[in-house]
């Protein structure tokens, strides 16, 4: 059972460049969200989906843009790079809707580096 | 706005307890907790919800005060393992699973 999947692991980008990091979860889960890390600062909602064909801002929208492309499929774009976009990046899944909160299941991260 | 952990790190012996807390400005339904060992992904390890159930998987416990917005995780006997990151993620509104994470606290356990 693999969980969450992210791709790539690493990256290394240089400014301006775009690209997409993706996420897949094999759990039947309906809502998956992207987080980014940074030291210090905790992990910070990105966006999330908390069903397939929505998608809602989280705290830290600007310079993202994301697709859930079906129920196993969630993914962050970069459109055009900056460095302060340097992070660990994580996705997530829940199950969610009318059994109480449900934990969330880490992807195990892409860390980006944007020069 | 980010819930407050306190403290921001912990250093302790095997077998020592320690107490993490996490506040929030802001009315909750429910708090994540949450650890996170270096390098790796953070684990689930328990959920508060309002009006006092708990779900969660570890010998760990919690609480969760709905009138102060507060939440604390107890670690006792403490063990190598327990050594890590602990995230508190505070849920404003029922039934989004939309978490606001706090920055963390530092948790080193020594032999």
């Amino acid at each position: 059972n693999a969980g969450v999947t992210q791709t790539p692991k690493f990256q290394v980008l240089k400014t301006g460049q775009s690209m997409t990091l993706q996420c897949a979860q094999d759990m039947n889960h309906n809502s998956m969200y992207w987080y980014r890390q940074d030291p210090g600062m905790g992990l910070r909602l990105i966006y999330y989906s908390a069903s397939e064909g929505t998608t809602d801002k989280g705290e830290v929208p600007n310079g993202y843009n994301v697709s859930r492309l079906n129920k196993r499929e969630f993914s962050l774009r970069l459109e055009s790079a900056a460095p302060s976009q340097t992070s660990v990046y994580f996705c997530a899944s829940s199950l969610r809707g009318g059994i109480g909160n449900q934990p969330q299941h880490f992807g195990d991260g892409t860390r980006l580096s944007i020069l | 706005q980010q819930p407050v952990q306190s403290p921001q790190a912990v250093i302790l012996r095997e077998g020592e307890d320690a107490v993490i807390n996490c506040s929030s400005s802001k009315a909750l339904y429910s708090v994540h907790w949450y650890r996170q060992k270096h390098g790796e992904a953070p684990v689930f390890l328990m959920i508060l919800l309002k009006g006092g159930e708990q779900k969660g998987h570890e010998k760990i416990s919690a609480s969760f005060n709905e009138k102060k917005q507060q939440s604390s995780l107890y670690l006792t006997a403490s063990q190598l393992s327990y050594s890590g990151t602990y995230f508190c993620g505070t849920e404003e509104l029922r039934g989004t699973d939309k978490l606001i994470f706090g920055t963390g606290t530092r948790l080193q356990v020594f032999p």
